[in-house]
């Protein structure tokens, strides 16, 4: 079984700039993720997708972060403008349902490097 | 809230040795704890996950994690440690938002 998808893997921009990424989770996973992993640090929730719906983006910085799910499957993560803090591995998961039980499964992320 | 943490940054062990990564919980109500490992460059990769049930709970490669609830901890373990094992460990635990919420990681060298 194929494994959740993104790209690009690096990116390297100006701060001010905007970037995108992008996520195609594992085929009939229902729940998508997006994490913002610091250096150092154990990745944290932006946002999470239960089909095409918003669940919690409690943590999701909404004057210049924003995500959509279009259709259910993938996703896109856009940063507008970025800030040097935002350098940072953003990895996207997947899981079948959203239920405490529920595994995440991980894919190899974005290196994001704000200069 | 709740948290997780991981006392130790960095573990070293021999290879062949057994080894221990520490983690410890804090929660209301039933725990639903998790090990995640991370190889440089690369996401994150499901170890093992404790629901319900026996407390020794067996996961990939040869890994397996004991949920003491008296003492609130899940800790990693392997019987004999492998140089390939060297990594970056997360332990994380479901919120009551059944969010996942990860501890700050501890990195494992396994010297030959």
């Amino acid at each position: 079984e194929a494994g959740v998808a993104q790209s690009p893997r690096y990116k390297i921009i100006e701060k001010r700039q905007s970037v995108a990424f992008w996520c195609n989770p594992i085929s009939g996973h229902a729940t998508l993720y997006w994490y913002q992993q610091i250096l150092g640090q154990g990745p944290k929730l932006l946002i999470q997708f239960q089909n095409n719906g918003v669940v919690d983006d409690s943590q999701l910085p909404k004057d210049r972060f924003s995500a959509e799910r279009l259709k259910g499957v993938d996703s896109t993560l856009k940063i507008q403008p970025a800030k040097l803090e935002d350098s940072a591995v953003y990895l996207c998961a997947s899981s079948l349902g959203h239920l405490g039980a529920e595994t995440q499964y991980f894919g190899p992320g974005t290196r994001l490097l704000v200069l | 809230a709740q948290s997780v943490a991981q006392p130790e940054d960095q573990v070293n062990v021999a290879e062949g040795n057994p080894l221990t990564v520490k983690c410890t919980y804090s929660v209301s109500g039933n725990p639903y704890l998790f090990w995640y490992v991370q190889y440089p460059n690369r996401g994150l990769q499901f170890l093992l996950k404790y629901i319900t049930g026996d407390n020794l709970v067996k996961g990939s490669y040869g890994f397996e994690a004991e949920f003491n609830k008296s003492q609130t901890s899940f800790h990693l373990k392997k019987p004999s440690a492998l140089v390939s094992d060297s990594a970056l460990y997360f332990c994380a635990v479901r919120d009551e938002r059944n969010k996942l919420v990860f501890g700050a990681g501890t990195i494992l060298r396994v010297k030959s």
